[in-house]
């Protein structure tokens, strides 16, 4: 079947890192994705993957694993404004594409 | 560029009525998506429209149906509505409908069923 497991919350402190990660179980995997959503607002494109390996974006790298079935998300330098909803997605390619979401990350950092 | 828009933002409706939900995905962007976001379920994937067509329907019951007419603005319809239709319902539009082209997400219209 299809699922993704990421953790329900995490905590963190301002000027830290974090990392965020997630599972998967697809039989047609086309693409790993992290979006960001705050709160009462749409959620965000952070970063894609579909090759093994890091993909940095300044303050924000993401990392996959396709024999593991694995990603993370890894925050530096944490901000306040990072305190947000981050959700991990799979593209799907079994039939038609689309996307499978986890059920999201919730991450506070405290100052 | 504009973003992609939804409409309304907020609804109240009771149980049995129906409702239609107005998405306009950002200029240029045929592919359409709608996804139900709830607290405890994530964001759950309802259908997929590109170049009017349906190219793709997740697992929920027939009360839930779409269209997209030729301009790629999508509506979303739910017929007699339960409680548990409560939720934000998200729109989400994309350059093409393979390969990488990430969503682009509408505020969301927030449903509330009583």
């Amino acid at each position: 079947g299809q699922n993704i497991d990421q953790p329900t919350e995490m905590t963190a402190t301002e000027g830290a890192i974090v990392q965020i990660n997630c599972t998967y179980q697809t039989s047609g995997f086309n693409g790993l994705f992290w979006y960001q959503q705050h709160a009462g607002e749409a959620p965000t494109f952070l970063s894609y993957n579909v090759l093994d390996g890091l993909e940095e974006k300044g303050r924000f790298s993401s990392f996959l694993s396709r024999s593991k079935g694995y990603s993370y998300l890894l925050l530096k330098e944490l901000q306040m404004k990072d305190s947000a909803s981050y959700l991990c997605a799979v593209r799907d390619r079994t039939g038609t594409y689309k996307y499978i979401f986890g059920t999201g990350t919730r991450l506070k950092v405290l100052a | 560029k504009a973003g992609v828009t939804q409409t309304p933002r907020y609804l109240i409706k009771t149980r049995g009525q129906q409702v239609t939900l107005s998405c306009s995905p950002i200029s240029g962007h045929r592919s359409v998506s709608w996804y139900q976001q709830t607290p405890g379920q994530g964001l759950q994937f309802l259908f997929e429209y590109f170049s009017e067509t349906q190219r793709n329907k997740g697992n929920f019951p027939g009360r839930f149906s779409g269209r997209q007419f030729s301009n790629s603005r999508s509506e979303m319809n739910v017929s007699t509505l339960e409680l548990g239709d409560s939720a934000l319902y998200l729109c989400a539009s994309s350059l093409t409908s393979s390969r990488y082209s990430p969503l682009h997400f509408g505020n969301g219209t927030r449903l509330t069923v009583t």
